[in-house]
């Protein structure tokens, strides 16, 4: 069975540039998470979908921030325009309905704003 | 915001030793969750704990959880080189159907690093 994929792994950029991040869920996989990770912490949810439905995005900056997941499997995440403080790793997670709640990661994309 | 605080922040050991990492939380779960993370990988879900569950074993792992404390601890016995990672412990404090189930909190996370 394939992990969950995420692209580009890495990214640097420019402060007030645009950025995206793509990820593709575990197969069958409704459930589907953006993290962000600051170094030396955990993970902080953005952004939770159920299907193609966003359930949680209260932890979402959403004045630059926004997420898609069009037909209820691959997803995006955009920042427009980035800032200094948006360098950090992005992980994709996903979770199936019978899983009693176990995530399944991808490698993440580690964001560098300059 | 982070849920719990994970203790201690950095762990050396040596290759056999047992390793022991401590996990606090502040408000009530449906189950807490321990993760690892490789340098520059993403997170690995070693073992979940229920509520009502005091403690678990899977291979090397032992997972107790005390709800009257609000602490969970993880136990590497006969730790090697390769457990060398970040270990995270996730709090899911929603009930089944609830708007807030499947939702886990991180900790900061304990370095464990195992010198062979």
């Amino acid at each position: 069975e394939a992990g969950v994929v995420q692209s580009p792994r890495y990214k640097i950029i420019e402060k007030k540039q645009p950025v995206a991040f793509w990820c593709n869920p575990i197969s069958g996989h409704n459930t589907l998470y953006w993290y962000r990770q600051n170094l030396g912490q955990g993970p902080e949810l953005l952004i939770r979908y159920e299907n193609e439905e966003a359930v949680d995005d209260s932890q979402l900056p959403k004045d630059r921030f926004s997420a898609e997941r069009l037909k209820g499997v691959d997803s995006t995440l955009k920042i427009q325009p980035a800032e200094l403080g948006d360098s950090a790793v992005y992980l994709c997670a996903s979770r199936s309905g019978s899983s009693a709640n176990t995530q399944y990661f991808g490698p993440g994309t580690r964001l560098t704003v300059l | 915001s982070q849920q719990g605080e994970e203790d201690p922040q950095a762990l050396s050991i040596q290759e056999g030793e047992n390793a022991t990492m401590n996990c606090s939380y502040k408000t009530s779960i449906n189950n807490l969750q321990w993760y690892r993370q490789n340098s520059g990988r993403g997170l690995v879900h070693l073992i979940l704990i229920r509520s009502n569950e005091r403690e678990k074993h899977s291979g090397r792992l032992r997972v107790t959880l005390d709800t009257s404390k609000k602490s969970s601890s993880l136990l590497i016995t006969a730790s090697r080189a390769a457990d060398t990672a970040s270990y995270f412990c996730a709090t899911d404090g929603g009930t089944a159907g609830g708007t807030s189930y499947g939702k886990l909190t991180f900790g900061q996370g304990t370095i464990l690093t195992v010198h062979p």
